[in-house]
């Protein structure tokens, strides 16, 4: 069984647009959301992460929307630029245990 | 503060061989976590360890997968009689707490 659901699979924006991730969990004890950026041949890099106390977290061009009671939670990529394109991966868990990763989406942003 | 360390980077091996993948955390990080990735899919937790500890290994297959995490020296997540199958690359992530923080991962192929 997925424990974490990601869609789409792919998506393309054009440059300066807003990419839309979504993910959503099964566990109601997972307490931490991770979200990693993966590029060809490299190992996924900590993008942002979020925890259910709070409904939003932003860095810079990122940011993670989180809806307990619906148990879904998005990243949102605000001004794309080509360098995002990548693959994200949106993932749950507890602290100190194992995560659950979604299937991931490949972001294409056209110049 | 150097990143996670993987080696080697691809390993070739032939079916009944063994495979042994090394993994040097971040200094200061006492969590360590093996994933395996299949192409275009997500990563799939293997197994947790601490210093000397097996925390979680519900996700290593029972037979001719190990892994460790001695008091000195990286950890090692052992194949033994590979076969095709094992194909994918191998993460391992390390962690303080809660933030996992991944490796380059090593390529293994399976001839």
């Amino acid at each position: 069984q997925q424990q974490v659901k990601q869609s789409p699979q792919s998506l393309i924006v054009q440059k300066g647009g807003i990419s839309i991730i979504n993910c959503a969990y099964e566990n109601t004890a997972f307490d931490y959301f991770p979200w990693y950026q993966q590029f060809p041949g490299k190992g996924p890099a900590l993008l942002i992460a979020i925890r259910p106390d709070v409904s939003e977290k932003k860095e810079g061009r990122f940011t993670i929307s989180f809806n307990k009671s619906a148990k879904q939670f998005s990243l949102h990529i605000m001004d794309s630029q080509p360098g995002d394109s990548a693959t994200y991966f949106c993932a749950g868990g507890s602290t100190l245990g194992r995560l659950y990763f979604g299937r991931g989406t490949q972001l294409t942003v056209w110049p | 503060n150097a990143g996670v360390m993987q080696n080697p980077r691809h390993l070739v091996r032939r079916r009944g061989q063994e495979a042994r993948l090394r993994c040097s955390p971040m200094k200061g990080h006492s969590h360590v976590y093996w994933y395996r990735q299949l192409p275009e899919e997500g990563l799939k937790f293997m197994v947790y360890l601490q210093k000397e500890n097996i925390i979680d290994e519900s996700g290593m297959p029972k037979e001719r997968f190990s892994a460790e995490f001695p008091k000195e020296g990286p950890s090692i997540l052992r194949i033994q009689q590979v076969v095709r199958g094992d194909s994918a690359a191998y993460f391992c992530a390390s962690s303080p707490s809660d933030e996992q923080f991944f490796g380059p991962g090593t390529r293994l192929t399976v001839l």
